[in-house]
């Protein structure tokens, strides 16, 4: 069984701020990791994935994170906000097993605040 | 290129009723999954359809059901309609590989009185 945390359901920072959004997960396997966005009124739009080698992913936006095995986390940076950041994050986990599909468990989702 | 397009955009039923929900994948990607976003939530699993056949399913009732035809679009199904099946479906679209990230589509808003 997978599963993902999400600390912080809102987070708020200024315009020029770091933004970190934390995600740590649990998974019997090794895992694939995911994070989406979701502006109002739209789908998922995937920022960033993390399958397997460098363990820093770059992703659209500006954004970046790190995975680290030992502490089961696979948090959400980016140096600078920018008042169109705003929106829902969400991190997600799949088994990289043979035979697991397409199924994402997704974490319960950080609302990012930007002021100007 | 055309991205993952969902129909209708919202819907609105009554207790009891049923409801199709329409989902036609990016052009190349043969894999659909069908996931269900309550008000507040992340998404939950609900079904994946890869080359017409059921390749996961998540822990939701009988009461709903979906399928992939030849063109690989997809439905899903909802029976007997419950309040609380009230949300956000969305439809996401994948190529074969196993690291294949998910290509999500707008979403159905699905509201039950």
């Amino acid at each position: 069984a997978q599963s993902v945390t999400q600390l912080g359901s809102h987070v708020s920072v200024s315009e020029g701020a770091l933004v970190l959004l934390r995600c740590n997960y649990s998974s019997s396997v090794p895992p694939y990791l995911f994070w989406y966005v979701q502006y109002p009124n739209q789908g998922l739009q995937l920022l960033l994935k993390y399958t397997t080698g460098a363990t820093l992913v770059k992703g659209i936006n500006g954004f970046e994170a790190e995975f680290k095995k030992s502490e089961t986390s696979f948090h959400l940076t980016k140096p600078s906000a920018h008042m169109s950041d705003a929106a829902e994050y969400f991190c997600a986990v799949s088994e990289s097993r043979r035979g697991s599909g397409d199924k994402l468990t997704f974490g319960t989702g950080t609302r990012l605040a930007v002021r100007p | 290129d055309a991205g993952v397009t969902q129909s209708p955009t919202h819907l609105i039923k009554t207790r009891g009723q049923q409801v199709t929900l329409r989902c036609s994948p990016i052009s190349g990607h043969k894999s659909v999954s069908w996931y269900q976003q309550v008000l507040g939530q992340g998404p939950q699993f609900i079904f994946q359809y890869y080359e017409k056949e059921e390749r996961g399913r998540g822990n939701f009732p009988d009461r709903f059901s979906a399928r992939q035809f030849p063109n690989y679009s997809s439905e899903l199904n909802v029976n007997a309609l419950l309040l609380g099946d009230s949300a956000l479906y969305l439809c996401a679209s994948s190529l074969v590989s196993q690291a294949s990230p998910l290509h999500f589509g707008n979403g159905t808003r699905l509201t039950v009185t």
